[in-house]
């Protein structure tokens, strides 16, 4: 059974602090894997994709890496801010069969940065 | 990045009635759509996989008979709780599947159903 997990279950940290949230999964067979961002009562805001044979992406102060042979995905946040703070989420899809295209949920970190 | 639309945002219905929920791709044709449930200080579960012009493929434990769906065109997927109970309060998350390109998937605000 594909599995994501996700630790720590919650981060608190002072602004202006860098920081990693982990993703790991059972299956190294991944398609591809996505961070995600949940403000609390609103829908998800897509923030990296990574494709099976890309090692890392970069959007602004958040880089995410990928090690498929490890089952270890990283979102590494640059310089928190209180707007970060939210319910981040990792998912990822694996090729064939049924499972194609569909996204199996880690249970999300909630981080909260504080001023 | 892809715009999913989600109508109504928040509903809340009496015991036994039905309610629809719709998920509207607003600039790009997806012939594949998901639904998702989340439950408070819960992940997203993937209800079902909803294909435009054939039969939704449901996961496991998921009712087909009690989540109805419907993907009559390539922008419109409907969701039908039907005769909700207070169980089936939850949100509901549709998203689209873009399979050209990135394979990325782009998620609607959600639907906040409360059953009394």
């Amino acid at each position: 059974k594909q599995e994501v997990t996700q630790i720590p279950a919650a981060l608190s940290v002072p602004e202006g602090e860098n920081l990693v949230l982990n993703c790991s999964f059972t299956d190294s067979a991944i398609y591809n894997l996505q961070w995600f961002r949940q403000d609390p009562g609103k829908g998800l805001t897509s923030l990296l994709l990574i494709q099976s044979s890309q090692r890392e992406q970069t959007s602004g102060r958040l880089n995410a890496s990928l090690d498929k042979s490890s089952g270890r995905s990283t979102l590494y946040i640059a310089a928190s801010q209180p707007g970060d703070s939210a319910t981040y989420l990792c998912a990822s899809t694996w090729a064939g069969g049924t499972s194609y295209g569909k996204l199996t949920f880690g249970q999300g970190t909630i981080l909260t940065v504080h001023p | 990045g892809a715009v999913v639309s989600q109508h109504p945002s928040r509903v809340i219905c009496k015991s036994g009635t039905s309610v629809k929920i719709e998920c509207r791709s607003l600039d790009f044709q997806a012939t594949t759509m998901f639904w998702y449930r989340q439950f408070p200080k819960q992940s997203l579960m993937l209800m079902a996989t909803s294909n435009e012009g054939s039969k939704a493929t449901y996961e496991q434990g998921v009712e087909k008979d009690k989540f109805l769906i419907n993907h009559a065109s390539l922008t419109l997927s409907t969701l039908t709780v039907t005769s909700a109970h207070p169980e089936d309060s939850s949100f509901y998350i549709c998203s689209q599947w873009v399979v050209a390109g990135s394979n990325e998937q782009f998620f609607g605000p959600g639907t906040r159903l409360t059953v009394l």
